[in-house]
Order: structure tokens, then sequence, then C-alpha cells
């Protein structure tokens, strides 16, 4: 079984600051890791993903996200947040046991304040 | 280029009443999903379908019915509508890829459906 967690239902920051959203997982094969962001009311876009290879992923719009194999993390990360980067961010994974399964966490809403 | 469109945007059911949430997309995917988004649930992946006139069960499929007559349309439906189906309903659609890696293309989603049931 696969699932995945992300422990904050909001983070807060200032603008310019450095931003983390966490994301840790569970899987019984090897993951496959996304970062997905909601606008509200719109569906959610794709951010990045890591698949193999190194572990500093990057993505869209500045973002990155660092795969922790030993901490089952894959905590999304922005060296200077805007305030435009305010909405929700999801983390999903899937396993090489689940076929086309893929599991998301429950949201973390990140809010940027000027 | 218009994505993944569904349709309608909202919706209000009475309890046992049925409808249809449609989903079409142009970009020439092989694979279209239903989820459903409840607050602090995530998404929650309904049915899903990897080619024209294939669908599979995701992990909530009770209560829903899908197909896939055309690649490009992929339907939802709710044949007798509970309370416990309210939510935004979200169709996606990803590209197929050849070996090990084919369920990584990035999913394209809609703008989503919002059902309440009363």
């Amino acid at each position: 079984a696969q699932s995945v967690a992300q422990p904050e239902d909001q983070v807060n920051v200032a603008e310019g600051n450095p931003l983390t959203v966490k994301c840790t997982y569970s899987v019984s094969g090897n993951p496959y890791l996304f970062w997905y962001v909601q606008y509200p009311n719109r569906g959610l876009q794709f951010l990045l993903k890591y698949i193999t290879g190194d572990n500093l992923v990057k993505g869209s719009y500045g973002f990155e996200a660092e795969f922790n194999k030993s901490q089952t993390s894959f905590h999304l990360k922005k060296p200077s947040a805007l305030v435009s980067d305010s909405a929700l961010y999801f983390c999903a994974v899937r396993d090489d046991n689940a076929g086309n399964m893929l599991t998301f966490g429950g949201g973390t809403r990140l809010m940027v304040k000027p | 280029n218009a994505g993944v469109t569904q349709t309608p945007k909202f919706r209000v059911l009475k309890t046992g009443q049925s409808m249809t949430l449609l989903c079409a997309q142009d970009m020439n995917h092989e694979y279209m999903y239903w989820y459903r988004q409840d607050p602090g649930m995530g998404l929650r992946l309904i049915h899903y379908s990897v080619g024209e006139g294939t669908t599979a069960k995701g992990e909530v499929p009770d209560g829903y019915n899908v197909s896939r007559l055309k690649k490009q349309n992929f339907l939802l439906g709710l044949e007798s509508a509970a309370p416990s189906q309210t939510s935004v309903y979200f169709c996606a659609s990803s590209q197929a890829a050849t070996g090990t890696r084919s369920y990584n293309s990035p999913l394209h989603f809609g703008n989503g459906t919002r059902l309440t049931v009363t």
C-alpha cells in the first residue's frame, strides 16, 4: 500500500523569505513523487516530479524539491516566496507496484504575506 | 488550446437523482481519470481509463459508473445520488509512455465540477 502525509494544514511565510512545504510518504516499492499546486476554483497544476537520479528536483515557478530516501520525505522548497505563490499544494506518490494509482496527500495551504 | 474541459461547473441534485459529468480533452491523451476532492482528504481516485473502451476502478468507485466510448471523452455517472457524494469532482488526463515509466507523465486537470446533493 502507498500513502502520503502532509503534516501541516497551513504554512505562513513573509514575502521574500524561503518556504518549505513538507511531505512524507510510504511505499512498498520504489517511489515516484509529485508536487501539484491548486489556485482557487481551478484544477491542479503539475509543478515537479522525482522519478530517479538527482535528489534535488527543479520545477516550475522557481520551486524545487528534495528527495530523501532515508527519511522518506519529499519537501517542496523555494528560496524566496512571492505573494502569488499563495495556493493549495499537494504532494502525490506512486510506487512501482501500484500501476496507475496516484495517491495524494491532504494538501497544505501556503499563505505568503507582503 | 482548451486542455481538459468539464461540464457542468456546478450542479445541485436531490437524493436519488441521477446525473452525468462530462470530461473532454483535446491533447490526444491515452489516460483519463476521475477524482473527487474533499476538505482535508486530498484527491481520491474514483475510476480511470487507459484507453478508449477500457475503464478500471480506483480507490473509491462505489456509487459511480464511467464510460470511455471515445478517446477524447470520459463520462462519470451517478445513478442514485447520495449526500455523501457532495464533493468537487476533477477530471484529468495524461500521456501514455513506453516502458516501466508509463504512469509517470504529469496529469492535466480540468477546473472541476462542484456537486451538492441535498
